[in-house]
């Protein structure tokens, strides 16, 4: 069976550090990866996708399928990107996401 | 348009009770999708619809659905345990493969007593 790991729950940064948000999946197949991201009294919305290799709001993914991990990166953090933090995983021919426990992100100025 | 709405937003439901979330989208998406969340445990599937008149469950006992048209994705609650006190997010997509972008409602708080 799949499985989607983010093995820190909180993790805590001040402002202008870089950012990691760790995310490690486990699924034979060939898997399609996302960053979902929901700010505080926001609804959970789409942040990027392991297919189009782009950057929102300065952050970037990428799918590492040697290490099965898609960690999300971001130079220099700012107070806004506070939020939690959930990668989820697609298997081929499926429809449905699979989702880890989430990272609460909180960057203090 | 008003996306993926959801009502009610909160509900203390007591032991054994029986009710149904509501979850309706206007974007004419053919998936929908009813998760749970809660601390500590991420988002875990419970029912998803691919089109109107079919659904399919991810976990047993507990929920039912319905599927009678493709704007509506209702989740009913049999007999409400302690074990459901959650919030339920609803989600839609489009059909398409070339994108798979899941649009979220805004949540209902359910407490069992």
């Amino acid at each position: 069976a799949q499985r989607v790991t983010q093995p820190e729950k909180l993790l805590s940064v001040f402002k202008g550090a870089p950012v990691e948000l760790k995310c490690n999946y486990s699924y034979s197949g060939s898997p399609e990866l996302f960053w979902y991201v929901q700010y505080s009294r926001q609804r959970l919305q789409l942040l990027l996708r392991h297919i189009s290799r782009e950057s929102i709001k300065g952050f970037t993914a990428d799918l590492n399928k040697g290490e099965t991990s898609f960690h999300l990166k971001k130079p220099f953090a700012q107070e806004e990107d506070s939020a939690m933090y959930y990668c989820a995983l697609k298997r081929s021919g499926y429809s449905t996401l699979t989702f880890g426990k989430g990272t609460m992100l909180l960057v203090s100025p | 348009n008003a996306g993926v709405t959801q009502t009610p937003k909160f509900h203390i439901l007591k032991t054994g009770q029986s009710m149904t979330l509501q979850c309706a989208q206007d974007m004419n998406h053919g998936y929908m999708s009813w998760y749970r969340q809660d601390p500590g445990m991420g988002l875990r599937l419970i029912y998803y619809s691919a089109a109107a008149g079919t659904t399919d469950k991810e976990v047993p006992n507990g929920y039912n659905v319905s599927r009678l048209n493709t704007e509506d994705f209702p989740l009913r609650l049999v007999s409400a345990a302690p074990s459901q006190t959650s919030v339920y997010l609803c989600a839609s997509r489009t059909r398409g493969t070339t994108t798979y972008e899941q649009y979220f409602g805004p949540g209902t708080r359910l407490t069992v007593t």
